[in-house]
């Protein structure tokens, strides 16, 4: 089963619209990632967040961490049409020695 | 630096041949991983080689698959007796140390079982 769970499944804004997705987990975490899959190739690390942080920023990406709520979004401002892609929440299980990685939202950006 | 490489980056194969799959991963990550990915689907993970330890082989789908890591480096994932349901694209990553760390993925394998 997925650890991580992203809502919504798939967005789609025009470009220089703000994009937020969510993830929500289920045990507790050390820390959570986010990673961005164009055409169903390998995965690029966006973003790591530590469970002692709350919010952090990388040029247009900005993600928070509600350990409380055991969830986490990742907004993206000022969207370009290069946005496009599957964005993933992972965390990592200790207990089962295992990623998990959510099923992902399918951002499109349009020109 | 280089990154991950994976080989090859398709294979098409019968039902019922073996594969292997190849996975070198960043120059001194200790740690590496093997997840799955069918068509429209998230990441299954299938297992993860710290070091040289042994690595926990739970997550393999079933007993026809196996990965080795030959000298802390290079890994290889065989299936053997390849089904449909195989088909995916075989993605590899490693991190530095921890299994917690920010992984770097290689480009995958395609597999494709006729």
């Amino acid at each position: 089963s997925q650890q991580g769970e992203e809502d919504p499944q798939a967005l789609s804004i025009q470009e220089g619209e703000n994009a937020t997705m969510n993830c929500s987990y289920k045990t507790s975490i050390n820390n959570l990632q986010w990673y961005r899959q164009n055409s169903g190739r390998g995965l690029v690390h966006l973003i790591l967040i530590r469970s002692n942080e709350r919010e952090k920023h990388s040029g247009r990406l900005r993600v928070t961490l509600d350990t409380s709520k055991k969830s986490s979004s990742l907004l993206i401002t000022a969207s370009r049409a290069a946005d496009t892609a599957s964005y993933f929440c992972a965390t990592w299980l200790s207990n089962n020695n295992d990623m998990r990685f959510g099923a992902g939202t399918r951002l499109t950006v349009k020109p | 630096g280089a990154g991950v490489s994976q080989s090859p980056s398709n294979k098409v194969t019968e039902k019922g041949k073996d594969v292997e799959l190849r996975c070198d991963p960043i120059s001194g990550h200790t740690a590496l991983y093997w997840y799955r990915q069918s068509l429209g689907q998230g990441l299954e993970f299938l297992i993860y080689f710290q070091g040289n330890s042994a690595p926990d082989k739970s997550g393999l789908p079933s007993d026809r698959f196996s990965a080795e890591r030959t000298g802390g480096s290079v890994s290889t994932l065989t299936i053997q007796r390849t089904q449909q349901e195989d088909s995916a694209v075989y993605l590899c990553a490693s991190s530095l140390n921890r299994a917690e760390d920010t992984q770097y993925f290689g480009p995958g394998t395609r597999l494709t079982v006729l």
